[in-house]
């Protein structure tokens, strides 16, 4: 079965400082990828997704970046964090084809910036 | 654009009541429909989904959603409701004639159940 992982799990870190989440899927292969952000515990806004190694498709500009080093890894980064990117960070991952595919999710990053 | 819409914010409802969270959407194309659900500071869960087929879909923990293509709806619904229900419910769309990949949900809903 494929399982879907996060990490870390919670993180603090003062404005101005770097950022790196990590998500990793296991039992499947070419999935496609995707990062979203809740924030106050509500609706998700699609940050970025992922359809292969190198392919990275930005949903809206901000600070944030996105890479996909290795076919089942998606890295959520950022150079300078504000304090507006504070929420809860989910990664998600469904097949490669077919749109009918149902989307699987981790269990999320809380991020407070300070 | 594709748009999903749940009208309440918050469902209250007692333990044993039947309970419906609701959700409209807007497509251009056929949409495919699904409702997850989330417990606090955790990811999302699969519950159910409408592809195609029959109107009644059934998932998980005993829920059930109703496709109404011409109220552009899709409710979700428990016979009986438990305690353990209450939760965060996001439903959302994925528009078939677009091929856009990613899921458009909706604003979510609180549940909560009272014993």
């Amino acid at each position: 079965s494929q399982t879907i992982h996060q990490w870390p799990a919670t993180l603090v870190q003062p404005v101005g400082s770097p950022l790196s989440l990590e998500c990793t899927v296991e039992g499947t292969s070419n999935p496609n990828l995707y990062w979203y952000r809740q924030a106050a515990g509500r609706g998700l806004q699609l940050l970025f997704y992922s359809v292969g190694i190198g392919q990275i498709s930005s949903e809206v500009p901000q600070n944030l970046s996105a890479s996909r080093p290795q076919d089942r890894q998606f890295i959520l980064s950022s150079k300078k964090l504000l304090l507006s990117d504070s929420g809860f960070y989910l990664c998600a991952w469904d097949k490669r084809a077919g749109t009918t595919d149902t989307q699987y999710f981790g269990p999320g990053t809380r991020l407070t910036v300070l | 654009a594709q748009s999903v819409a749940q009208p309440e914010d918050q469902v209250n409802v007692a333990e044993g009541n039947p309970l419906t969270v609701k959700c409209t959407y807007s497509v251009s194309g056929n949409p495919y429909l699904f409702w997850y659900v989330q417990y606090p500071n955790r990811g999302l869960q699969f519950l159910l989904k409408y592809i195609t087929g029959d109107n009644l879909v059934k998932g998980s923990y005993g829920f059930e959603a109703e496709f109404n293509k011409s109220q552009t709806s899709f409710h979700l619904k428990k016979p009986s409701a438990l305690v353990s229900d209450s939760a965060l419910y996001f439903c959302a769309v994925r528009d078939e004639d677009t091929g856009r990949r990613a899921l458009t949900f909706g604003s979510g809903t609180r549940l909560q159940v009272q014993p």
